[in-house]
């Protein structure tokens, strides 16, 4: 098993959905990240997270540390939010340990 | 700034052969970090710095050596390559102290045939 699981593993909607990814960990950690990576394949960084919830623009993430389970929201999706979210945790070294990735499709 | 750059984007080798993927960063950061990432799977860490002249082994050190001999550079090299290690490869680096974000390179395309 591994120590992040993300879900769903794919997922399309049509514009203006409700988005949501959801991510599992079973280590103990210092904060947990999600990262969006573009088609073209560049990574970039969204939130940080140690606890409770963070809003920006149109992302909200939020984190239950008792649980080890995060959430990345999108309001009013776009086709251009089309890319993969990438959940990761940071534990010793600022190691980041990375979940499988949830591709996400937006239909216009 | 510039951030993280990797070079080459993409590289074609032979098995066997060997060669070094550059990655530099302008932004005096001391943690360093390479991974790498297979198709369907998650990233995952090759090797990585937490300042000049340290480097210690990730989850799949197997095949690949670094070095860290100035603050900027963090250069990964493959020898005798081998089609395992077809990948894309992400350089990146963090401050400790700061906001522990960490800045990814555009990434090298790697292909052994």
């Amino acid at each position: 098993k591994n120590e992040v699981e993300q879900s769903p593993q794919n997922l399309t909607a049509q514009e203006g959905e409700f988005i949501t990814i959801n991510c599992s960990y079973s280590v103990g950690i210092s904060a947990l990240h999600w990262l969006q990576q573009h088609p073209g394949g560049g990574i970039v960084s969204l939130f940080m997270l140690s606890s409770g919830k963070k809003k920006h623009g149109r992302l909200i993430a939020t984190i239950n540390i008792q649980e080890k389970h995060s959430s990345l929201h999108i309001t009013a999706s776009h086709p251009r939010d089309s890319a993969v979210y990438i959940c990761a945790v940071r534990g010793g070294a600022q190691k980041l340990v990375f979940g499988q990735g949830t591709r996400l499709t937006i239909n216009p | 700034n510039a951030g993280v750059t990797q070079t080459p984007k993409f590289r074609i080798l032979k098995i066997g052969q060997s060669m070094t993927l550059q990655c530099t960063q302008d932004m005096n950061h001391n943690y360093m970090y390479w991974y790498r990432q297979d198709p369907g799977m998650g990233l995952k860490l090759i090797y990585y710095s937490v300042g000049a002249g340290i480097t210690d082994k990730g989850e799949v050190p197997n095949g690949y050596n670094v070095s860290r001999s100035t603050t900027e550079d963090f250069p990964l090299r493959l020898e005798l390559a081998a089609p395992s290690q077809t990948s894309v490869y992400f350089c990146a680096s963090l401050h400790e102290g700061g906001a522990y974000e960490q800045y990814f390179g555009p990434g090298t395309r790697l292909t052994v045939t």
